[in-house]
Order: structure tokens, then C-alpha cells, then sequence
């Protein structure tokens, strides 16, 4: 089983690039969250989303948007990237009610100069 | 408001010592917690949670509610445990739920 893609997992940036990290799952999971981790802090939680065409803002949304147009897919996109951007990101997906276990992508390197 | 509190950033055992990672958290109501590991260069992975309380390689943790708190131990530590170690809260409710996470603390099991 494949479980969470992400795509890359590595990126360098220039200040004002714009991309999108890409997520896919193939669990059929409902549930589709994506956490920045960075030294000292933590997972912190940047948008989340509760099922195809419904996403939320979680703790440190923005410079970020997301859609979910399919289960499968959660793209993360940075609109103007900034050096405080510079993380590790992943991605998780989990089902509804009754499990909660989060499954987790690899996480994706970005660095942005 | 929710919030999970790891208040060590490292802890160095020698191999074959017990372990304890410790965790407390705050929260009003009823909880669900976690403990994720993420070994070096691996993704997360959800280690354990108190519901299940189950023993997975050998860690366990129980939920003391009064202290709030959800350590996790384990008897004696292998050089394998060598690893990163988040505590997480989900409120225990029906739908979507936000997780928090710890800031992490990173086991050094010494050889």
C-alpha cells in the first residue's frame, strides 16, 4: 500500500516563488491535514480538511491555500514564499469517527532563500 | 483550548536503562492521546494511544487523568528506540477533531 504521497521531497525556493506540495492518499480516508515541523516547535497545523470541496484553516494558515477537489488529493500551495516558510511539511490523513490514528507522508524539505 | 506540554527537548539513557518521556497536557474535557515516534529520515508513525493500551515494542503509557499527564515508558531502552517522540491530544468527540502535538523530545539511546 502506498498510504500518503507527498511530491517533492525536497524543494529550494527563491523569496516570491510561488509552488504547490503535492498529497495523496489511497486509504479513502475522509480526513486530509497538512503540519509544518520546525525546531523547538513541534507540529503545527496549517489547513485541514473533513472531506472533498471542505477545508478549514488550522494554526498557522496563512501564506498557504489548499482545495481538496477529490478525496485523494490535498495540494498545499505557498502563494509567495517567504525565508519563515522554510520547514519541514507533511501531510496526514486519518477516517472519521471510530479511528484516529493519522497516517503520515514522508514530509517534504522546503528551504527558501 | 487544548495544549500538550513535552518538557524535555532531549534525554540521553545508555542502553538498558528504563525510559520515561514525559507529557502533560491541558484540556477541559475528555482526551485522546497519543504518542507518534518518527525515526531518523522516516515519517511519523502513531507509536500508541491510551485507549487501545496496548504495549508496542515494549513502550507503554497510561493516562492519569488527576495529573494530566501520559508518559511513556519503557524498562530498558535499545540503541533502536533512538528516535524523535511526539505526545498528541485529540478531543475525544464525534467528527473531525484537531490534534496537537508536542514540541517533541528526541531519545538518545547510548551504546
Amino acid at each position: 500500500n502506498a498510504g500518503v504521497t507527498q511530491t517533492p521531497k525536497f524543494q529550494v525556493l527563491k523569496t516570491g516563488q510561488s509552488m504547490t506540495l503535492q498529497c495523496a492518499q489511497d486509504m479513502n480516508h475522509e480526513y486530509m491535514s497538512w503540519y509544518r515541523q520546525d525546531p523547538g516547535m513541534g507540529l503545527r497545523l496549517i489547513h485541514y480538511s473533513v472531506g472533498a470541496g471542505i477545508t478549514d484553516q488550522g494554526e498557522v494558515p496563512n501564506g498557504y491555500n489548499v482545495s481538496r477537489s477529490t478525496t485523494e488529493d490535498f495540494p498545499l500551495r505557498l502563494l509567495s514564499a517567504a525565508p519563515s516558510q522554510t520547514s519541514v511539511y507533511f501531510c496526514a490523513s486519518s477516517t472519521g469517527v471510530g479511528n484516529t490514528e493519522a497516517f503520515f507522508g514522508q514530509g517534504t524539505r522546503l528551504t527558501v532563500v | 483550548a487544548q495544549r500538550v506540554t513535552q518538557p524535555e527537548k532531549l534525554l540521553s539513557v545508555f542502553k538498558g536503562a528504563p525510559v520515561e518521556l514525559k507529557c502533560n497536557y491541558s484540556y477541559s474535557g475528555s482526551p485522546e492521546l497519543f504518542w507518534y515516534v518518527q525515526y531518523s529520515r522516516q515519517r511519523l508513525q502513531l507509536l500508541l494511544r491510551h485507549i487501545s493500551r496496548e504495549s508496542i515494542k515494549g513502550f507503554t503509557a497510561d493516562l492519569n487523568k488527576g495529573e494530566t499527564s501520559f508518559h511513556l515508558k519503557k524498562p530498558f531502552a535499545q540503541e533502536e528506540d533512538s528516535a524523535m517522540y511526539y505526545c498528541a491530544l485529540r478531543p475525544f468527540s464525534g467528527g473531525y477533531q484537531k490534534v496537537t502535538f508536542g514540541t517533541g523530545t528526541k531519545l538518545q539511546v547510548i551504546p
